[in-house]
């Protein structure tokens, strides 16, 4: 089945520092989502992106399908940004998704 | 619309005892998916309803788990003779057609097996 991978692992950062965070796929996909899971446990979903690039405020993602990957930038980081992003790609025409690992990214005043 | 909404959010049980959660997902969605998560783990899948029909079940689901969705509205797990290995984060999510947008979690029922 598919496979995901998310680097870094980890991340720290100044408030208002900038940083990317990578998702790498093993087979195509029709859907890509990232989620930021804060410290009480939700997730949100902060983008669904097959492809093309995206902007919400502070962030923005970018998928290239063709080459497997997806990367979501966080500008400007503040604290609040803390927790965990993860991204999540589904199984060949299923809406089973497959998450990776996880991100965490800590930013401190 | 209030999203997703899960109960409990907390579960303590002892090992042996079954328990049940309830996922109330958007209304407007007619897909509901179950996942489970454990300490510094991604979230993995567990089964999806589409409307009232359970269309796939993970090999995670053993047959101590059942999950319903009456109606196509919400949905119920029941975990039954729970064991310690049962102990996670159960979270719901719902969508729209494949295809239509992203899941929308809910904020998940936290079971502790003692």
């Amino acid at each position: 089945g598919i496979q995901v991978e998310q680097s870094p692992p980890d991340l720290i950062l100044q408030e208002g520092a900038n940083s990317t965070l990578r998702c790498n796929f093993s087979d195509s996909v029709n859907n890509l989502q990232w989620f930021h899971q804060n410290p009480w446990g939700q997730l949100i979903n902060l983008f669904y992106i097959p492809s093309g690039t995206k902007q919400n405020g502070r962030l923005s993602a970018t998928t290239v399908a063709t080459e497997r990957y997806s990367l979501l930038y966080i500008s400007s980081s503040q604290t609040t940004d803390s927790g965990v992003y993860f991204c999540a790609a589904p199984v060949y025409n299923t809406d089973k998704l497959i998450f990776g690992t996880g991100t965490r990214l800590q930013v401190f005043p | 619309d209030t999203g997703v909404s899960q109960n409990p959010r907390h579960k303590i049980t002892k090992r042996g005892q079954n328990v049940t959660f309830r996922c109330d997902p958007i209304s407007e969605h007619n897909r509901l998916y179950w996942y489970r998560q454990t300490l510094g783990q991604g979230p993995e899948f567990l089964t999806y309803f589409q409307n009232e029909a359970q269309l796939e079940k993970s090999r995670l689901l053993s047959d101590r788990f059942s999950a319903e969705r009456p109606k196509g509205s919400f949905s119920t797990l029941e975990i039954q003779r729970t064991e310690q290995g049962d102990s996670a984060m159960y979270l719901c999510a719902s969508s729209f057609d494949r295809g239509s947008g992203g899941y929308t979690f809910g904020s998940g029922t936290r079971l502790t097996v003692v």
